[in-house]
């Protein structure tokens, strides 16, 4: 158990709709990823925030967006889904702002969009 | 841009034999280089990690050896166990700003 949680396990809606997944990191940790797990596209780094505020930006599209809250828990918006959204979507966090730190994975959310 | 390769599988191994997952990397600067695991139904865990040149990762008899000289990160274990089945995926971390980017995963299976 990494310590790091995401909900919910598993997300099917149709295209069009929007969705939001949340994640928790584990205690302590300021640092925020999120990432997309697809069969085509490989693992992409989306985004992360530190401390509530935006510090990168990977492959994320412009319909997607995230936010993170005092609490330190973050948000995934997912808008107006296409079938190639479908996918694992990880939430990783970590202690410092770098990369380089070790992030640890949470279970990831499947989302299947019919 | 910066990015990382490994080869491909899936890889099939009889239990104790000799593993080599080749990773390549294309990156400016000096990256931080990473080994990550996912067995089944689970995210990813850290295995080993290298963050300068000639550094040695090693964890769980897994090791890695960051070669700047040839742009490599190739991942070994003298003897693989069946428990070591899962996914690995190499990946970097550029120096310069929070550019993570992965490996397309090798799938290991171990048989008994």
């Amino acid at each position: 158990d990494s310590g790091v949680t995401q909900t919910p396990k598993h997300l099917i809606t149709a295209t069009g709709q929007r969705v939001t997944l949340r994640c928790s990191p584990r205690s302590g940790d300021l640092s925020v990823y999120w990432y997309q797990q697809s069969l085509d596209q490989g693992l992409q780094f989306l985004i992360q925030y530190y401390n509530g505020e935006e510090r990168a930006k990977g492959n994320i599209l412009e319909r997607f967006s995230a936010q993170q809250f005092p609490d330190l828990h973050s948000e995934l918006n997912l808008s107006s889904l296409e079938l190639g959204d479908s996918a694992l979507y990880f939430c990783a966090s970590s202690t410092g702002t770098s990369t380089a730190n070790e992030q640890f994975f949470g279970p990831g959310t499947r989302l299947t969009v019919l | 841009g910066n990015s990382v390769t490994q080869m491909e599988g899936p890889v099939t191994l009889s239990e104790e034999a000799f593993l080599t997952i080749n990773c390549t990397y294309t990156a400016t600067g000096y990256p931080s280089l990473f080994w990550y695991v996912q067995y089944p139904g689970e995210g990813l865990q850290l295995l080993l990690k290298a963050t300068k040149a000639d550094d040695k990762g090693s964890n769980k008899g897994f090791e890695a050896t960051y070669r700047k000289e040839t742009t490599s990160f190739h991942l070994e274990k003298g003897s693989v166990q069946v428990s070591d089945s899962a996914v690995y995926f190499c990946a970097l971390s550029a120096y310069n700003n929070n550019d993570m980017r992965f490996g397309a995963g090798t799938r290991l299976t171990v048989k008994p």
